[in-house]
């Protein structure tokens, strides 16, 4: 099991361009989450997904937009990049909503000049 | 309010030495403490968890101490070890209501052992 992987793990953009991160997990979990981490900020929910086809927003989801439209895949989107968006990004998923585990993946560094 | 207020910043203990890192939180309504370890360039992982109904629980060296009253709950590393070295996070999670099971972070303490 290749467990939540993420792609790509490093990207520099400009201000205004787009970009799509892709996160996939191979556990058959219901529920994904978009987080950004910043210093000193801990981790900050963006968007996470209930299940396929279905989106919320999480505390930070100014400026970006997701999709599910398969289970094992959940997309993060930057319509118009802003340097406040640099950040490093993670996915998670998890088997259910409240005191389980969510399992994390590596991280997708994102640099806006 | 759903704030998790994570301390101190960033901790040096010795090899051996017992590292400790607080947590505080202000809804009551939060049912669920879990503490994430995250390795450098790798993401967060699941290290030890505690529901309010209890007051500590302990796995190997890590243990987690719970004070409902105070709304206070800390990580307690024993014998820490260099390898123990990476960020931790606690987080908090609500039991009901439109945020449910959604997790509330810390700020994150990174912690270095020296040898």
């Amino acid at each position: 099991n290749a467990g939540v992987t993420q792609t790509p793990k490093f990207r520099v953009l400009k201000t205004g361009q787009s970009m799509t991160l892709l996160c996939a997990q191979d556990m058959n979990h219901e529920y994904m989450y978009w987080y950004r981490q910043d210093p000193g900020m801990g981790l900050r929910l963006i968007h996470y997904s209930v299940g396929e086809g279905t989106t919320a927003k999480g505390e930070v989801p100014d400026g970006y937009n997701v999709s599910r439209l398969k289970k094992q895949n959940f997309l993060l989107g930057l319509e118009s990049a802003a340097p406040s968006q640099t950040s490093v990004y993670f996915c998670a998923s998890s088997w259910a909503l409240g005191p389980y585990e969510q399992y994390f993946g590596p991280g997708t560094r994102l640099t806006v000049t | 309010q759903q704030q998790v207020k994570q301390s101190p910043q960033s901790l040096i203990v010795q090899k051996g030495g017992i590292s400790i890192i607080n947590c505080a939180y202000e809804n009551t309504a939060f049912d669920y403490f879990p503490w994430y370890q995250q390795f450098p360039g790798k993401g967060p992982a699941l290290l030890i968890a505690i529901r309010p109904d209890v007051s500590e629980k302990k796995e190997g060296r890590f243990t987690i101490s719970f004070n409902k009253s105070a709304k206070q709950f800390s990580l307690h590393i024993m014998d820490s070890q260099p390898g123990d070295s990476a960020t931790y996070f606690c987080a908090a999670s609500l039991g009901g209501g439109t945020s449910y099971g959604k997790l509330t972070f810390g700020q994150g303490t990174i912690l270095t052992v020296h040898p």
